[in-house]
Formats: structure tokens, C-alpha cells, sequence
């Protein structure tokens, strides 16, 4: 399977605990995104890299949350002291910016975080 | 606020019977607006997105800035378009893709 690829697929975790996920974009892609889904709602923008750089965050991205994606490859979210509200299904997805727009989102299947 | 709505949670209908999927949204700007798609135990897909103005799966939705809306139309429903149907905006400038979504639709569609 040569598309998104995300680590673990499924986490459960007590409350407080640290959790890493992991994300391998599509290869040649330069843009990686994190959204996050809980039950019932679309999906919520966290942050997105070009290429290594962090470019933007949400506010719904507490400073319990670090995203990471240190060689412009694949890319890592933590969440530190975990809350029983960041339970929820962690979507990642990449895309190939040729700096003309249009580009085409590819999501992972997502990684579901369960906070006991 | 930018947000996007989309009214109806559930959706059903019979197969070959027109199906309408209802999006409307609220942005100051230029809008972009997607309809991504999740068949059953699949990924989040693009769908298809206005500024292409392109059919897919015998789909279609057209932009209508009077009304706010971007609703997903086909003329003939098929069993094979059960899923889960988001409208999707993009807020972000410079072709970035910060999308907002709606809470998503789910259709049916029955034998």
C-alpha cells in the first residue's frame, strides 16, 4: 500500500499518559496535515508542515499537543498529560504542493486515541 | 464565523431515485469548497472540488454564492453510493488546504 500510512491503529491510554502517533505521507509528498475527528462531527484542521516546517497551528492545538516532522519525511504528534476529551480518531493526510493550487488531500486511516 | 452546514445527519433513498445532498456555508472571502467522501471501513476521499467543475461517480455540485450553497447532486442513486458525505471549506490562503468541515451526511441508498 503506497498511500498514507499511520501508527498505531487504534491506542488506549489512562488519562495522563504521554502517546505519540505516527504518520508516513505518501512519499514524494511535501505536505503533511493532522486533523482530528471525534464522534458525530467532521473533521478538525490541528496543524500542517511544508516539507520540515510547522507552518500553522490551530488553537485547538493545546500545549499539551507538539507535532513534529523533522526530516520532511514522516511525522509525529504527542500528546503530553492526555484528557479523557482528546479521545477521538486522529487523521493524517498528505499532498504534493507544485505551488499551482489544486493540490489533492490523500488521508491516512487515522489513528483512534481512547483516554480512560 | 466561516463554518459549513450540512442540515440533514441522515439521508435515504431508493436506488435510480435522485439524490440531493445539502451544504451551505458561511465565509467572508472567495470560497473553495469539496465534497470528500468515506465509503464503509475506507478513507476519507476527495470527492470532487467546485473550481474543477467536473462530474465524478455520476455526481455534481455547482457553487451558488447567492444562496451559500454547494449542494451534491445525482440524477440516478446507486447502491454503491452508500457512505459518509462531508462538505468541506478551505480557509486557507496560498493553496494550503486548512479544510472546515460539516458534520457529514450519511446516505443510503436502498435496493
Amino acid at each position: 500500500d503506497t498511500g498514507v500510512s499511520q501508527d498505531p491503529r487504534h491506542k488506549i491510554t489512562k488519562r495522563g499518559q504521554n502517546v505519540t502517533f505516527r504518520c508516513d505521507p505518501i512519499s514524494e509528498h511535501n505536505r503533511l496535515y493532522w486533523y482530528r475527528q471525534t464522534l458525530g462531527q467532521g473533521p478538525e484542521f490541528l496543524t500542517y508542515f511544508q516539507n520540515e516546517a510547522q507552518l500553522e497551528k490551530s488553537r485547538l492545538l493545546s500545549d499539551r499537543f507538539s507535532a513534529e516532522r523533522p526530516k520532511g519525511s514522516f511525522s509525529t504528534l504527542e500528546i503530553q498529560r492526555t484528557e479523557q476529551g482528546d479521545s477521538a480518531m486522529y487523521l493524517c493526510a498528505s499532498s504534493l504542493d507544485r505551488g499551482q493550487g489544486n493540490e489533492k488531500l490523500f488521508f491516512g486511516s487515522g489513528t483512534q486515541l481512547s483516554v480512560l | 464565523a466561516q463554518r459549513v452546514t450540512q442540515p440533514e445527519k441522515l439521508l435515504s433513498v431508493f436506488k435510480g431515485a435522485p439524490v440531493e445532498l445539502k451544504c451551505n456555508y458561511s465565509y467572508s472571502g472567495s470560497p473553495e469548497l469539496f465534497w470528500y467522501v468515506q465509503y464503509s471501513r475506507q478513507r476519507l476521499q476527495l470527492l470532487l472540488r467546485h473550481i474543477s467543475r467536473e462530474s465524478i461517480k455520476g455526481f455534481t455540485a455547482d457553487l451558488n454564492k447567492g444562496e451559500t450553497s454547494f449542494h451534491l447532486k445525482k440524477p440516478f442513486a446507486q447502491e454503491e453510493d452508500s457512505a459518509m458525505y462531508y462538505c468541506a471549506l478551505n480557509l486557507a490562503q496560498g493553496g494550503s488546504e486548512k479544510l472546515v468541515f460539516g458534520k457529514g451526511t450519511k446516505l443510503t441508498v436502498n435496493p
